[in-house]
């Protein structure tokens, strides 16, 4: 079975903070994405990866980066974290082999204060 | 670029009834998957199902991609079918478009 990780169920951090979202998935996927869900507004695209040290922008893309250094590790980071981005953040992957088909972690539940 | 539409938004059943789910889409795709997500806020995959019909157990899933629709079907309903499904579809571009879900609760 397909499994991807992300580091931490959930996490309190301060406004201001440098904060490090990590996932990391073990099928060998050439794609993963990073996703956040706030209630009324869906699942929405931050960032997503086609390749190592490849990424490209989503449709929210503002006050986040990412890094993409190994195959199986997507970074998602909060460079100045904001009280706007208490957030359920949802990684996921899939590989460029036919389906396509899309596999999600278990979800970060952030909150900044 | 593509539109998803799910419903019905909202769906309470009592347990053992059965009901249909269904995702609309506005134009051609090559994959379509159905999740759900538990109570704890995880994406699980139901089917992949860019076209006809499967089954898993309880669930089951149609997608006639000529008429641009999806339908799952839930029998028997249990109280952990509770949560969110989703239907998300791939447009032969980059990205999955995601549909806004819909909320069941089964009741006891």
């Amino acid at each position: 079975d397909v499994k991807v990780t992300q580091s931490s169920r959930y996490l309190v951090k301060r406004t201001g903070e440098k904060v490090f979202l990590e996932c990391v998935q073990d099928m060998d996927h050439e794609n993963m994405f990073w996703y956040r869900q706030d209630p009324g507004l869906g699942l929405r695209l931050i960032y997503f990866s086609y390749d190592v040290k490849m990424k490209e922008k989503g449709d929210i893309p503002e006050g986040y980066s990412v890094s993409r250094e190994k195959k199986e590790r997507f970074s998602l980071i909060l460079e100045s974290a904001s009280t706007n981005q208490t957030s359920m953040y949802l990684c996921a992957s899939s590989s460029n082999g036919g389906t396509e088909e899309l596999f999600f972690g278990s979800g970060t539940q952030l909150s900044v204060l | 670029g593509i539109q998803v539409e799910q419903s019905p938004p909202d769906l309470i059943l009592q347990e053992g009834a059965n009901s249909t789910l269904r995702c609309n889409f506005s134009d051609s795709v090559n994959n379509l998957q159905w999740f759900h997500q538990n109570p704890w806020g995880q994406l699980i995959n139901l089917f992949y199902i860019p076209s006809g019909t499967k089954q898993n157990g309880r669930l089951s899933a149609t997608t006639v991609a000529t008429e641009r629709y999806s339908l799952l079907y839930i029998s028997s309903s249990q109280t952990t079918d509770s949560g969110v499904y989703f239907c998300a579809v791939h447009d032969y571009g980059q990205n999955f478009v995601f549909g806004p879900g819909t909320r069941l609760s089964v009741l006891p």
